[in-house]
């Protein structure tokens, strides 16, 4: 079973500091790597994607990727209190003959003003 | 505008009651799927399909089942709800090749 493995948290940062969600994959053969953002009980919503080694920034947002070690991160600067929600690392691996989107159970992150 | 929609959103029903939990996706894409989401489980995937008349179980699909005759409608239908299926449940939807999944807003489930 290919798996994706999350620190469950919470992970509480203080408002304006650098949140760091951390993920790591089983399949070596994933090329594939997602962040989503979920506020409780709303969907997940897409906030990066990631496919080649090395870091990929969007505004606030910051994606790492390191396909040897098998691990992938998300950093929020300037973290907000909007920011608390559940996130959730996400890896398309190729499975049951489908390229299957296998989600980990996310980290809770709670900003605090 | 490009969504997923599900019908119901909330809904209380009791065992044995058979059910069906609508999904729709307006933007032709070839790939739907059903997760439950429980506290501490995360996303787990129940069905998914990957074009009209193509179907298969993913994770968990015990007590469900599906169909996909049209490409826009998935729908997942239980035909004896237990209380072991009480979850939040959504669809999604992607291209085959497609790298952002869009998901439904979600239907919170209580079988009593």
């Amino acid at each position: 079973q290919k798996e994706v493995e999350q620190n469950s948290g919470p992970l509480s940062v203080p408002e304006g500091a650098i949140a760091s969600l951390n993920c790591t994959y089983s399949d070596r053969g994933s090329q594939s790597f997602f962040w989503y953002r979920q506020y409780s009980g709303k969907s997940p919503e897409l906030i990066m994607f990631i496919y080649s080694n090395g870091d990929k920034e969007d505004g606030r947002f910051t994606a790492q990727l390191n396909k040897a070690s098998q691990y992938v991160s998300l950093l929020i600067r300037d973290s907000q209190p909007s920011d608390s929600a559940t996130y959730l690392c996400a890896v398309i691996s190729f499975s049951g003959g489908y390229n299957k989107l296998i989600f980990g159970a996310g980290t809770r992150l709670a900003v605090h003003p | 505008e490009a969504q997923v929609t599900q019908n119901p959103r909330y809904l209380i029903t009791v065992t044995g009651k058979k059910l069906t939990v609508t999904c729709s996706q307006n933007m032709n894409h070839e790939y739907m799927s059903w997760y439950r989401q429980d506290p501490g489980l995360g996303l787990r995937q129940i069905y998914y399909s990957m074009n009209v008349e193509v179907t298969d179980k993913g994770d968990v699909p015990e007590g469900y089942k599906v169909s996909r005759k049209e490409k826009r409608n998935f729908p997942l239908i239980l035909e004896s709800p237990s209380p072991n299926q009480t979850s939040l449940y959504f669809c999604a939807s992607r291209t085959s090749g497609g790298s952002e999944q869009y998901f439904g807003p979600g239907t919170r489930l209580t079988v009593t």
